[in-house]
């Protein structure tokens, strides 16, 4: 069974830190790797996807790698802004049909 | 990006009422709805898979006769709870893709608040 578990749990930085998310996933055998973001009482906001056969991918401020065989994936926020703060999640898809299991989430406070 | 939307966005009940809630893809077809449910500072649970015109896969330990899905179409999928009690109280997310093993989007989520 896939287990997919963020660490830390919470993290508070000063504005302009860069940002530096974790997420390890047991079973090596993805599809594809999803990180999200959830404000407070909101949906989820795709940020980036990262197919099982690439290293990492960018968008603006945002950086996600890949290393499948470690089961890991880290996501980077450069020059964090208070407008950052926010919930960020990180879900893959099993080889086996289109099911997301997500981690438990890491959240974020960016302090002015 | 595509939009998934929900509605209603939040509801109020008594015990023993049914609610239902709206999935829906406003600008592609989603061969694949997916619902979840969402506790206070918990991350997402899967409930069911639902694929358009075929009965919905419920994961291990919902409840098909509580949680009723019906994916009547390529665009809309409906989660009803029957029989609402308030251990039912959650924020209900869904998702849609497509098709294939691709990028999930997400609905804006319903709150239901059962009294």
């Amino acid at each position: 069974k896939q287990e997919v578990t963020q660490i830390p749990a919470a993290l508070s930085v000063p504005e302009g830190e860069n940002l530096v998310l974790n997420c390890s996933f047991t079973d090596s055998a993805i599809y594809n790797l999803q990180w999200f973001r959830q404000d407070p009482g909101k949906g989820l906001t795709s940020l980036l996807l990262i197919q099982s056969s690439q290293r990492e991918q960018t968008s603006g401020r945002l950086n996600a790698s890949l290393d499948k065989s470690s089961g890991r994936s880290t996501l980077y926020i450069a020059a964090s802004q208070p407008g950052d703060s926010a919930t960020y999640l990180c879900a893959v898809t099993r080889a086996a049909g289109n099911k997301l299991t997500f981690g438990g989430g890491t959240r974020v406070l960016v302090k002015p | 990006g595509a939009v998934v939307s929900q509605h209603p966005s939040r509801v109020i009940c008594k015990s023993g009422t049914s609610v239902k809630i709206e999935c829906r893809s406003l600008d592609f077809q989603a061969t694949t709805m997916f619902w979840y449910r969402q506790f206070p500072k918990q991350s997402l649970m899967l409930m069911a898979t639902s694929n358009e015109g075929s009965k919905a896969t419920y994961e291990q330990g919902v409840e098909k006769d509580k949680f009723l899905i019906n994916h009547a179409s390529l665009t809309l999928s409906t989660l009803t709870v029957t029989s609402a009690h308030p251990e039912d109280s959650s924020f209900y997310i869904c998702s849609a893709i497509a098709g294939g093993p691709a990028e999930q989007f997400f609905g804006p989520g319903t709150r239901l608040t059962v009294l």
